[in-house]
């Protein structure tokens, strides 16, 4: 059964740069029509997509937040990491990664991770 | 940029009944969209994809309609388990064009 991880501070200080990790196990990160994503759900609010990336590397980001994000990838670890820079206190939100199924004609969320909150606050 | 807008916000019904929720895009997004289910501190869980697909593993109560900009997403007989807030989701993946998902606001389902 696919698992999927977050790790990273809970706490962020504003201006500073945001770091999450998802750890994938029970699967390769390297198959096949599957992109790797991150999506964020303020306290109370609803769910916004952050980006994701395929494991060759490359990526798609939402227009919104592209000029403070960076998902990367590492294969060998079985891992992809979030960088959001300049972090504000509306950066506060569970972060989620999840696998989704992309193809010609589907792209879904099937597998997501637990969640972690992270909270920007001097 | 698409928008995706859902109704209603919130309902009650009783357990049995028939729930019916409305999710409707700003533009033709064909059979691109998607349903999850999101339970008080969990992650959300895919219920629904490509309008009418149920998930592998889904109750069978649960099902999607719609193409286009309209869609619904019906829950035939509600039972205390699906308490929940359930949420489209929109995806833009066509070339030229770099991807893009929105989700719905969300719609809090409780038992009256």
């Amino acid at each position: 059964q696919l698992q999927l991880q977050e790790s990273g501070p809970g706490l962020v200080k504003p201006s500073e740069t945001l770091s999450l990790t998802c750890t994938v196990s029970g699967g390769s990160i390297s198959s096949s029509s599957y992109y790797w994503g991150w999506i964020r759900q303020p306290p109370g609010k609803g769910l916004e997509w952050i980006g994701s990336i395929y494991y060759s590397g490359s990526t798609y980001y939402n227009p919104s937040l592209k000029s403070r994000v960076t998902i990367s990838v590492d294969t060998s670890k079985n891992q992809f990491s979030l960088k959001l820079s300049s972090v504000t206190a509306a950066d506060t939100a569970v972060y989620y990664c999840a696998r989704h199924m992309t193809t010609v004609v589907t792209d879904h969320f099937d597998y997501w991770g637990q969640g972690t909150l992270v909270t920007v606050s001097s | 940029d698409i928008q995706m807008t859902q109704s209603p916000s919130s309902l009650s019904a009783s357990v049995g009944d028939r729930v019916t929720i409305t999710c409707q895009a700003s533009q033709d997004i064909s059979n691109y969209l998607n349903w999850y289910q999101q339970k008080p501190g969990k992650a959300p869980k895919l219920l629904i994809y490509d309008a009418s697909n149920l998930e592998t593993g889904v109750p069978s109560r649960f099902s999607g309609s719609g193409s286009g900009t309209d869609f619904t997403f019906t829950i035939s007989s509600l039972q205390p388990e699906d308490i929940a807030t359930y949420y489209c989701q929109q995806y833009d993946n066509l070339p030229p064009k770099s991807p893009l998902f929105t989700f719905g606001p969300g719609t809090k389902v409780d038992i009256k």
